[in-house]
């Protein structure tokens, strides 16, 4: 069985500042790792993806999350918000060896103050 | 390319009625998975559809909760009868068979309001 734990649920944090959302996951399997985004009133979009290879992933946005194996952990991370990036972050994992479902963490709300 | 539909967007219902909700996945698209967030809690899987077959419904709540996908194209999922508890916003996914990860494509969402 997978888990994924995001310690924060609210992160607020000025505009242009830095920010990094955590993310932690335990599964007894390989996974796979991503970040979704809903914001205000739309539905759930896909951020980033880890399969493989390169453990620092990027956004066409300016995000970037990197996975730590031995951390089993996935922080997503900007190094200069928009108020743009308000929404709901959430972090996910899904079993590579099967088109499994996707286990979500409990979501982290970012809000950019201007 | 059209995304992942689902209608209605919003639903408001009065428990005890029957609500059916529906998906329409991205066109070859034979992998469709329901997932609901009830209020304050995490998204949670509900049923992974393969074309028409059941691949799994582990998650499926109790059985006031019905999915079908005939024809292995859209999918609905019937509430009967609603309860408060159901009450939260239903995402419906789809993802190719043959595709290089899971990467499942998620659709707006329905909000269910059970009074």
């Amino acid at each position: 069985a997978q888990s994924v734990t995001q310690l924060d649920s609210q992160v607020p944090v000025f505009e242009e500042a830095p920010v990094e959302l955590r993310c932690n996951y335990s599964s007894s399997v390989s996974v796979y790792l991503f970040w979704y985004v809903q914001y205000p009133n739309q539905g759930l979009q896909l951020l980033l993806k880890y399969l493989s290879g390169s453990t620092l992933v990027e956004s066409i946005n300016g995000f970037e999350a990197e996975f730590n194996k031995s951390q089993t952990s996935f922080h997503l991370r900007k190094p200069s918000v928009h108020i743009s990036d308000t929404a709901e972050y959430f972090c996910a994992v899904s079993q590579k060896t099967s088109y499994d479902k996707v286990i979500f963490g409990p979501g982290t709300s970012l809000s950019v103050i201007p | 390319e059209a995304g992942v539909t689902q209608f209605p967007s919003h639903s408001v219902i009065e428990k005890g009625q029957t609500v059916t909700l529906r998906c329409d996945p991205i066109s070859g698209h034979d992998n469709l998975y329901w997932y609901r967030r009830v209020m304050g809690k995490e998204i949670k899987f509900l049923l992974h559809f393969v074309k028409e077959s059941k691949q799994d419904e582990s998650g499926m709540p109790n059985n006031r909760f019905l999915a079908e996908r005939t024809g292995g194209t859209y999918s609905t999922l019937k509430v009967q009868p609603a309860e408060l508890e159901d009450s939260g916003v239903y995402f419906c996914a789809s993802s190719q068979e043959r595709g290089l990860s899971n990467e499942q494509f998620f659709g707006p969402g329905t909000r269910l309001t059970v009074l």
